[in-house]
């Protein structure tokens, strides 16, 4: 069974950082492509970033562009998203996803 | 970027009856690979969304063969034959051709 399992959420003060992690189990994790996808509260879905399976190669919306990381660890089955300078506007709930599974999903709050 | 249009923003019906869900493309979607890649998920209340089709018209494993996506280039439809119960929530198309991927609004599927 494919397992994706997000930690790292919390709550920060805008213009600080957060690190998530995402261990994932259940496929060959080096043979995926990897991806974040937000859900603001209420809101619908944005995707946030991606990665390619050796990692060499990543991508991200202008909102993110430059104040996020997406990296990974094949030897760890773990993708990570580095968060910094983060923003109200990045308060959300924040998914792992292989392009075919989605995490349970970590939260993510930024206010003073 | 791709503009993703979903209609209608919310459907009410009744268990047993069909419902179709429109997508609309601001581009096409076929890839250089020939492939489109205009993928559906439904995200039940209080879940995480779970892909249900990818690639237009393929299902995922264990997604009842109720469900049934068509269409091309830019004009893409995901019906639901003989709703039931579980099939409640928001269902999002997602393009995944051009970066960045984009999700429509999505459509919120209530039973009366």
């Amino acid at each position: 069974e494919v397992q994706l399992v997000e930690t790292g959420g919390g709550l920060v003060q805008p213009g600080r950082s957060l690190k998530l992690s995402c261990v994932a189990s259940g496929f060959t994790f080096s043979s995926y492509w990897m991806y974040w996808i937000r859900q603001a509260p209420g809101k619908g879905l944005e995707w946030v970033s991606s990665i390619n399976t050796d990692g060499g190669s990543t991508y991200y919306p202008d909102s993110v562009k430059g104040r996020f990381t997406i990296s990974r660890d094949n030897a760890e089955n773990t993708v990570y998203l580095q968060m910094n300078s983060l923003r109200s506007e990045d308060t959300a709930t924040y998914y792992c996803a292989n392009g075919d599974a989605w995490g349970q999903g970590a939260s993510v709050t930024v206010s003073s | 970027d791709v503009v993703m249009t979903q209609t209608p923003p919310s459907l009410s019906v009744a268990i047993g009856q069909s419902v179709s869900i429109s997508c609309k493309s601001s581009q096409s979607l076929v890839a250089s690979d020939k492939n489109t890649y205009l993928n559906w998920l439904l995200q039940s209340p209080g879940r995480s969304p779970k892909r249900l089709i990818y690639q237009v018209s393929k299902l995922d494993s264990g997604v009842p063969d109720r469900f049934s996506g068509s269409g091309s280039e830019k004009d893409f439809t995901l019906k639901i034959s003989r709703v039931e119960a579980e099939d409640l929530g928001v269902y999002y198309c997602l393009q995944g051709t051009h970066l960045p991927f984009t999700f429509g609004s999505g459509t919120k599927l209530e039973i009366k």
